[in-house]
């Protein structure tokens, strides 16, 4: 079945530096890719989608890339805010259902 | 516009009681899904339903869990006789058509203890 491994947390980072975490995952075909942000209090937002090979998804400063040669998912920011504090989700799509990493949560001191 | 609400946000049971948890959709979407985060894990699907309509319950367990989206009022997930490993967040969503794209929204959860 479809799944999706992404980089373990916590992770701590000073405010200007580049983030990245790591998401691969298995299918059969190739589903559409996303990332998701849940901020303290608050549900999941969908940050930012691929939805094929070679495909750069990108919101607000954050950016990831279909690798289908790597099934892979990185996401990347170059520099980070404290208003970046968060749990970050990435996750694929079979039909209507979506399956998820476990999530790696993020936290930017000032 | 609301957004997906959910209530309660946190509830605690004891063993062998009943967990009843409410997912009031966006104004204007028909779809509800349910997922179930256990603790270092990502989310699971549960359910989909339509008003009035079990679409897809391949994800929910086959005893003592059941879901409902009636005509009128909220999506209710009803855990009965819960165990200690019914603990966990369980996240509500809804769009307006059956897929995952920029139109599917999140509740911010219940996070179910059990005692």
């Amino acid at each position: 079945g479809n799944s999706v491994t992404q980089m373990e947390g916590p992770v701590t980072l000073s405010e200007e530096a580049f983030l990245t975490i790591n998401c691969t995952y298995t299918a059969t075909g190739y589903p559409s890719l996303f990332w998701y942000v849940q901020y303290p209090g608050e549900g999941l937002q969908l940050l930012l989608k691929a939805t094929k090979a070679d495909d750069k998804g990108s919101n607000k400063g954050f950016e990831a890339t279909y690798r289908k040669e790597t099934t892979s998912f990185h996401l990347e920011k170059g520099s980070v805010q404290v208003s970046d504090s968060a749990v970050y989700f990435c996750a694929l799509i079979e039909d209507y259902k979506l399956s998820f990493g476990a999530g790696t949560t993020v936290t930017v001191r000032a | 516009n609301a957004g997906v609400m959910q209530n309660p946000r946190h509830l605690v049971r004891r063993r062998g009681q009943e967990a009843r948890l409410r997912c009031s959709p966006m104004k204007g979407h028909s779809h509800v899904y349910w997922y179930r985060q256990l603790p270092e894990e990502g989310l699971k699907f549960m359910v989909y339903l339509q008003k009035e309509n079990i679409i897809d319950e391949s994800g929910m367990p086959k005893e003592r869990f059941s879901a409902e989206f009636p005509k009128e009022g909220p999506s209710i997930l009803r855990i009965q006789q819960v165990v200690r490993g019914d603990s966990a967040a369980y996240f509500c969503a809804s769009s307006p058509a059956g897929t995952a794209n920029e139109k599917l929204f999140f509740g911010s959860g219940t996070q179910l203890s059990v005692l």
